[in-house]
């Protein structure tokens, strides 16, 4: 069965710091990932996607891809106390897997 | 401004009662999706559409309908075969079918109750 799989966390970090979130799958066929933010009772969206092997930086944001190691990750820098919510890894290929979602509590 | 709207974003229901979720979006997205989410666990998909009058099964669709007659609007009903409905449901929409992935856009969910 194709999986996704994330801590759930909660991950506690201070304001300023890194947070660092990770994710495994299991489908070597999935060829995009993409990381989704979703705060308490709202919906997703969409803050990165990565489809090529290294790293991709947006602002604060930076995604990193290991496709021999079946890897994503997701580095807030200076973290603020607005990123607080749940993080979901999604890969996909002609479908798309989604993690439960790790809960980051950026502490002020 | 273009997006996706859902109602009702509170819904309670009796058992054995059929209720259906709306879905409305104005992005011009051909495809739509319909997702169950329940507490620590992943989205999951139930029924997508990639073009008017067709729609696909997803992996939970059991218990659920769905029709397609415009391209703005993929209305949902959870049916009394439905055995666990309670769960938060979200409508996505996107410019190209989950085939080639892409951006998901999502309405701001409708939460279900069965009392």
């Amino acid at each position: 069965q194709k999986e996704v799989e994330q801590n759930s966390g909660p991950l506690s970090v201070p304001e300023g710091a890194i947070a660092s979130l990770n994710c495994t799958y299991s489908d070597r066929g999935s060829q995009s990932f993409f990381w989704y933010r979703q705060y308490s009772g709202k919906s997703p969206e969409l803050i990165m996607f990565i489809y090529s092997n290294g790293d991709k930086e947006d602002g604060r944001f930076t995604a990193q891809l290991n496709k021999a190691s079946q890897y994503v990750s997701l580095l807030i820098r200076d973290s603020q106390p607005s990123d607080s919510a749940t993080y979901l890894c999604v890969g996909g290929n002609y479908q798309l897997i989604w993690g439960a979602g790790t809960k980051l509590i950026i502490k002020p | 401004d273009g997006g996706i709207t859902q109602s009702p974003k509170y819904l309670f229901r009796k058992e054995g009662q059929n209720v259906t979720l709306s879905c409305e979006q104005n992005l011009n997205h051909d495809a739509m999706y319909w997702y169950r989410q329940d507490p620590g666990q992943g989205l999951r998909l139930i029924y997508y559409s990639q073009i008017v009058n067709d729609f696909q099964k997803g992996d939970i669709a059991e218990g659920y309908s769905v029709s397609r007659e415009k391209k703005e609007s993929f209305p949902l009903t959870v049916t009394s075969a439905q055995k666990n409905p309670t769960a938060f449901y979200l409508c996505a929409s996107s410019i190209v079918g989950q085939a080639n992935t892409g951006e998901l856009f999502f309405g701001e969910g409708s939460r279900l109750t069965v009392l």
